[in-house]
């Protein structure tokens, strides 16, 4: 079953502004992770946030955690044409080596 | 240069047939993962194994089989049972302390 879903299923917007993805999950998790996949090729790790963190940066990126809303918003500031693709929240599955991946946001940057 | 590879990326069947998809790593992982991935979904489990000789069923595995004779390689077969076997099939693994997968970049199967 797919636990993580993300929110919008697709976005456009022009270079320059941010884009923000939302991701919400059913239940406990140790981590979540997030993951960029451009047509038709593998997925590609970007940045995780552990269930005890409430923010993480990574360059462009900001990914917020709220676990008690069980959700969590992937932020990238000053778009580019090359950031368009997929982007996929996944959470773990506790005590497994198994992660759970929505069904992704198509991100469009128009130049 | 280490990584993950997949082969063919591109592979047709007939229907009624069997197919092997090849998905080898260099970057001595324990664990290794198979995923199944449909127009505008994310991923789902096939199979995954948590180190040779041995692995296990994910949320999908109904028409595949698999094996895990060495670390470095985890083949994929769809067999004729998988009654929708065309989609874009994504392998990935794991270090044993690590969180973050690393995949390679895919096979689309088709079948005629």
């Amino acid at each position: 079953s797919q636990q993580g879903e993300e929110d919008p299923q697709a976005l456009s917007i022009q270079e320059g502004e941010n884009a923000t993805m939302n991701c919400s999950y059913k239940t406990s998790i140790n981590n979540l992770q997030w993951y960029r996949q451009n047509s038709g090729r593998g997925l590609v790790h970007l940045i995780l946030i552990r269930s005890n963190e409430r923010e993480k940066h990574s360059g462009r990126l900001r990914v917020t955690l709220d676990t008690s809303k069980k959700s969590s918003s992937l932020l990238i500031t000053a778009s580019r044409a090359a950031d368009t693709a997929s982007y996929f929240c996944a959470t773990d599955r506790a005590g497994s080596y198994q992660l759970t991946f929505g069904k992704g946001t198509k991100l469009s940057v128009i130049p | 240069d280490g990584g993950i590879t997949q082969s063919p990326k591109y592979l047709f069947r007939k229907e009624g047939q069997n197919v092997t998809l090849s998905c080898e790593q260099n970057l001595n992982h324990d664990a290794m993962y198979w995923y199944r991935q449909d127009p505008g979904q994310g991923l789902r489990l096939i199979y995954y194994s948590q180190i040779v000789n041995d692995f296990q069923k994910g949320d999908i595995a109904e028409g595949y089989s698999v094996s895990r004779e060495k670390k470095e390689s985890f083949p994929l077969t769809v067999t004729s049972a998988q009654k929708n076997p065309t989609a874009f099939y994504l392998c990935a693994s794991k270090s044993a302390g690590g969180d973050e997968q690393f995949f390679g970049p895919g096979t689309r199967l088709t079948v005629l």
